[in-house]
């Protein structure tokens, strides 16, 4: 089956601009979550998605931060402004709904973003 | 912080030998998991251990769960250079993933 999609997959962008990531979960995948890597840390969770509706966004920094899952498929993470404690890797994953192995995430390639 | 804090930060051994990686995390789960992380193929799940296991073996890897403890370990028997990549442990609550720090192993050919 095709993994989980990310673009795009570098970004550059200087501090107090925008930037938007997009993401395609596999197919069938009900959840879908973003994830923030700081360089030398563990993924973080932002925002997790079931269907189009918002599960969990009590990290997600809400004053810069926004997501959506339109249609329930596809999402797009965006930033702004962005600052420069923003530079990581953005990472997309999607997990089936419970009962169907539900704890077994599947992740994409990631975007690097670097703010400057 | 419910994140799992892996031991040691960074490993480094030849081809063949085993490697062993320890998280300690700080509240109750649901599971543990450890992925693997290296630039070719992003962060993979490699083995999930429920609360009610105490070890569980796939392929190379030996995990073991000691809830008492808080505490989980990961065995990679026979390392090959291929495993060379960063290992996380990840605490499952309520459905959400808590990563690690994670250990950064390199095998020497």
């Amino acid at each position: 089956e095709a993994g989980v999609a990310q673009s795009p997959r570098y970004k550059i962008i200087e501090k107090r601009q925008s930037v938007a990531f997009w993401c395609n979960p596999i197919s069938g995948h009900a959840t879908l979550y973003w994830y923030q890597q700081i360089l030398g840390q563990g993924p973080k969770l932002l925002i997790q998605f079931q269907n189009n509706g918002v599960v969990d966004d009590s990290q997600l920094p809400k004053d810069r931060f926004s997501a959506e899952r339109l249609k329930g498929v596809d999402s797009t993470l965006k930033i702004q402004p962005a600052k420069l404690e923003d530079s990581a890797v953005y990472l997309c994953a999607s997990s089936s709904p419970p009962g169907q192995r539900p704890y077994e995430q599947y992740f994409g390639p990631g975007t690097r973003l670097t703010v400057t | 912080s419910q994140q799992g804090e892996e031991d040691p930060q960074a490993l480094s051994i030849q081809e063949g030998e085993n490697a062993t990686m320890n998280c300690s995390y700080k509240t109750s789960i649901n599971n543990l998991q450890w992925y693997r992380q290296n630039s070719g193929r992003g962060l993979v799940h490699l083995i999930l251990i429920r609360s009610n296991e105490r070890e569980k073996h796939s392929g190379r890897l030996r995990v073991t769960l000691d809830t008492s403890k808080k505490s989980s370990s990961l065995l990679i028997t026979a390392s090959r250079a291929a495993d060379t990549a960063s290992y996380f442990c990840a605490t499952v609550i309520a459905n959400n993933l808590f990563f690690g720090t994670g250990t950064r192993l390199t095998v020497i050919p």
